[in-house]
């Protein structure tokens, strides 16, 4: 079956740095990344999809410029959270589609980052 | 924004008992709704897809019903086994293709 693996798994970084997490589709192209967050006790909120070779839509209040998306190939995309703070502290995780497989199969996940900031 | 909600948030089950839980989403511009099965310290596993009114789809013990027109999705597991303890996770799409809206999740723990 299809398969995306996330790395790290888990990451603990100083205030005002950068985190960059890693979606790999391992044996399908995935054509769509979509990158969620979610906060303790609420549910998985979309920040951004990605396709391949285009620039990220990114949802209302997630800043652009500060989660960057990059999907320079169909196996990979990547998040990066600049300057991270406490608040940006969160599980993150990825998801990835191929054209119209979506309907048959749903989205393939990965397994998600715990990102601390301190 | 989509107004997904799962109940119950979560529920404990013993080890043979069947049990079912409910997803709620807006019925207007439907197209599909997901399920999936999701593990601690695991990805997030897809269940079902579904698409008609009317639709069930059964997957082993687990089996799912959708009612488009007044939006809600029932979760069925029967003989409830440890190995179903997971979050389950709905999330309607509006389009082909396009993002998915999730509810909170119904935690399920199957106690032997």
């Amino acid at each position: 079956g299809a398969v995306v693996s996330q790395h790290p798994s888990w990451v603990i970084c100083k205030s005002g740095t950068s985190v960059k997490i890693e979606c790999r589709s391992l044996d399908f192209q995935a054509t769509t990344m979509f990158w969620y967050r979610q906060f303790p006790k609420q549910s998985l909120m979309l920040m951004a999809t990605s396709n391949e070779g285009s620039k990220a839509t990114y949802e209302q209040g997630v800043e652009k410029d500060k989660f960057l998306i990059n999907h320079a190939s169909l196996t990979l995309s990547t998040l990066t959270v600049t300057s991270a703070h406490p608040e940006d502290s969160s599980f993150y995780i990825c998801s990835a589609s191929v054209q119209g497989r979506q309907r048959l199969y749903g989205y393939t996940f990965g397994s998600g980052t715990r990102l601390t900031v301190v | 924004i989509l107004n997904v909600e799962q109940s119950p948030q979560s529920l404990h089950v013993q080890e043979g008992d069947s049990t079912n839980f409910t997803c709620s989403f807006p019925s207007s511009n439907f197209y599909a709704l997901h399920w999936y099965r999701w593990e601690t310290a695991k990805s997030p596993e897809a269940l079902f897809v579904m698409t008609l009114n009317g639709d069930e789809k059964k997957k082993g013990r687990i089996s799912a019903t959708l009612n488009t027109k007044e939006g809600y999705s029932y979760l069925y597991i029967k003989g409830s086994q440890p190995e179903d303890s997971a979050t389950y996770l709905c999330a309607p799409e509006k389009a082909a293709g396009n993002k998915l809206t999730f509810g909170g999740g119904t935690r399920v723990l199957v106690k032997p």
